[in-house]
């Protein structure tokens, strides 16, 4: 049973290119998270989707980014003209369908280091 | 949003010692979380706690859900327990809120 699958793990772009992050879920799990790590500001949540749907995006800056999760294939997020700033950590998230009332275990892929020069 | 604060920052210890590492969070939990960030970046799955004890091999955690803390105790450590120790919960939604982290350092 594979983890969470993230992919490329590592992603270098230029200032004012295009990144996109791919997040393939666990198996059978329906909601999907994103969070970000910034140097001095610890691991933040950023977006919680199921499919089709963006359930909260309370955490994403309002520019420039933006997420998915379609009805068939990976989690997206994408980062339009990166820069410097944008060089983070960005870790995704799975977890089984239900409430949040019941058991809601969040597993972490290995995330995907962006380096915006 | 749920606070969570993590103690210590940083601790350093000789191989084959044991540890205690301590989250304090503000509210209520209907999910906890302690992960190891290891020397990769990699996030690892320790325990899933909002109440109770459970163990997993050297490790094991313990949450007083009515006094707000979680432990976790790490035995005869290992140099492979270096790392970052992140503690993260939710109060009554699905965002978790991450601790600071605790960097342990395991020296041979």
């Amino acid at each position: 049973n594979a983890g969470v699958m993230q992919n490329p793990r590592h992603l270098v772009r230029r200032r004012g290119q295009e990144a996109r992050l791919r997040c393939s879920p666990m198996k059978g799990h329906s909601h999907v998270y994103w969070y970000r790590q910034l140097p001095e500001e610890g691991l933040k949540f950023m977006v919680y989707l199921q499919k089709e749907n963006i359930i909260d995006e309370s955490g994403m800056p309002k520019e420039r980014f933006s997420a998915e999760f379609p009805k068939e294939g990976p989690s997206i997020l994408r980062i339009q003209q990166v820069v410097r700033g944008d060089s983070a950590a960005y870790f995704c998230a799975s977890s089984p369908p239900g409430g949040f009332e019941t058991q809601n275990i969040q597993y972490f892929g290995a995330g995907t280091r962006l380096s915006v020069l | 949003g749920i606070q969570v604060e993590q103690s210590p920052p940083d601790l350093i210890l000789q191989e084959g010692a044991n540890s205690t590492l301590r989250c304090n969070f503000s509210d209520s939990v209907n999910n906890l979380q302690w992960f190891h960030q290891n020397p990769w970046g990699q996030l690892i799955n320790l325990f899933y706690i909002p109440s109770g004890t459970k163990q997993n091999g050297r490790l094991s955690a313990t949450t007083v859900a009515t006094e707000r803390y979680s432990l976790l105790y790490i035995s005869s450590s290992q140099t492979t327990d270096s790392g970052v120790y992140f503690c993260a919960a939710c109060s009554n939604d699905y965002k978790l809120s991450f601790g600071a982290g605790t960097t342990v350092t395991v020296r041979a």
